[in-house]
């Protein structure tokens, strides 16, 4: 199957500090990704689209100016969580779309925020 | 807004029994697929389902899709401790936006 790289894998930073994750598809383009947040044992939110050349698509009540997405070019995109505190630790989870159907995850980022 | 019911949410057997999960929704889809997770990593793409009625098969691991694209299942046949994870149902639908629509997730032990 295709590959999606998601990196990294762990980061831990102080209160305050921004954190930046990058999610890229390595043999294939992505016109779409996706960027979620997971709580352990449970189901992935949703929490954006990040479309290539156009700004990101985020779901209700997710803050824009909090989880900044930039999606540059047809291989990359990046999510910076911005002022991150506590709460906002988490596991991250970004994905790519191959043509119209198929969806492949990257590996995930567990974020922890002291 | 659509909905995927995935049931059951927590499932735990012996070795060697079978299990069947379930995902149902009022709304049809164009695809659906299987995704199983393992703790810290992302999800991988088992099967992707398109036919309504259609079955696929992955070694022990049987997917139906059914005829009206609404609901799909997943069979474990002589379940073993390596299949052990966070089992994910997710829908495709041109009406959504290119989004899936993700079940809640099944959590399934198999213990030796």
């Amino acid at each position: 199957g295709a590959v999606v790289s998601q990196h990294p894998s762990r980061v831990i930073c102080k209160s305050g500090t921004s954190v930046k994750i990058e999610c890229r598809s390595l043999d294939f383009q992505a016109t779409t990704m996706f960027w979620y947040r997971q709580f352990p044992k449970q189901s992935l939110m949703l929490m954006a689209t990040s479309n290539e050349g156009s700004k990101a698509t985020y779901e209700q009540g997710v803050e824009k100016d909090k989880f900044l997405i930039n999606h540059a070019s047809l291989t990359l995109s990046t999510l910076t969580v911005t002022s991150a505190h506590p709460e906002d630790s988490s596991f991250y989870i970004c994905s790519a779309l191959q043509g119209n159907e198929k969806l492949f995850f990257g590996s995930g980022t567990q974020l922890s925020v002291l | 807004t659509q909905l995927l019911e995935q049931s059951p949410q927590f499932l735990s057997i012996q070795e060697g029994e079978n299990l069947t999960v379930y995902c149902n929704s009022s709304s049809v889809f164009s695809s659906l697929q299987w995704y199983r997770q393992e703790p810290g990593e992302g999800p991988v793409l088992l099967v992707t389902v398109v036919t309504g009625g259609e079955v696929k098969k992955l070694k022990r691991l049987t997917f139906q899709f059914g005829d009206a694209r609404k609901d799909s299942s997943l069979h474990i046949t002589a379940a073993q401790p390596g299949d052990t994870g966070l089992y994910l149902c997710a829908g495709r639908s041109e009406t959504n936006a290119g989004k899936s629509t993700f079940g809640d997730g099944t959590t399934l032990t198999v213990k030796p």
